[in-house]
């Protein structure tokens, strides 16, 4: 059983769309985190959430503590965004130890 | 200022040989934590190094190992390399302990084992 589990694997928008990446894990966390990563592997952090909501530009991510559930929101989706969003979660009391969901892969079609 | 360094970017191995490769975080960070990345397992974690110690270890076996210097460098050994080992090794660096910090990632090593 993974601990993170990541939903949808694969998603196609059009530009413009909203567009949601949720995130669902079953272990006691200090903190998660969505990252970005393009072909060629660079990876790219987006957002650490410990609680409650953070934006940033067009990106919105949301976490629940007592659900164990995060979302990710991209608003007004560009072809710029097609990436592979990954959500990690870094374990409780151990320090940086991390586990990941498999990764949503985006593309958005002009 | 110089974000996460991974040297080599890419190398060839064969099977039975071993590899040692490196990674120099951002100044200041002092934990620097190790990854494999997979197309059928995505990213698993290795293990993590704060101020010299080892302070977590994944789920690999006793052939991938590790250590980070006093200046907070890092490398990582495999050896007795097998064909499953070719993957993507990444390695992050954060200033924070707890994994509330940010975490900056090298372009990473592609490894392929012959």
């Amino acid at each position: 059983k993974n601990e993170v589990e990541q939903s949808p694997q694969n998603l196609t928008a059009q530009e413009g769309e909203f567009i949601t990446i949720n995130c669902s894990y079953s272990v006691g966390i200090s903190a998660l985190h969505w990252l970005q990563q393009h072909p060629g592997g660079g990876i790219v952090s987006l957002f650490m959430l410990s609680s409650g909501k953070k934006k940033h530009g067009r990106l919105i991510a949301t976490i629940n503590i007592q659900e164990k559930h995060s979302s990710l929101h991209i608003t007004a989706s560009h072809p710029r965004d097609s990436a592979v969003y990954i959500c990690a979660v870094s374990l409780a009391n151990t320090g940086n130890q991390f586990y990941f969901g498999t990764g949503t892969s985006l593309t958005v079609i002009p | 200022k110089a974000g996460v360094t991974q040297t080599p970017r890419y190398l060839i191995k064969t099977r039975g040989q071993q590899v040692t490769l490196s990674c120099s975080p951002i100044s200041g960070h002092r934990s620097v934590s190790w990854y494999q990345q997979t197309p059928g397992q995505g990213l698993q974690f290795l293990f993590e190094y704060f101020s010299e110690t080892q302070r977590n270890k994944g789920n690999f076996p006793g052939r991938f190992s590790g250590r980070q210097f006093s200046n907070s460098r890092s490398e990582m050994n495999v050896s007795t390399l097998e064909l499953g080992d070719s993957a993507l090794y990444l390695c992050a660096s954060s200033l924070l302990s707890w994994g509330g910090g940010e975490l900056f990632f090298g372009e990473g090593s592609r490894l392929t084992v012959l």
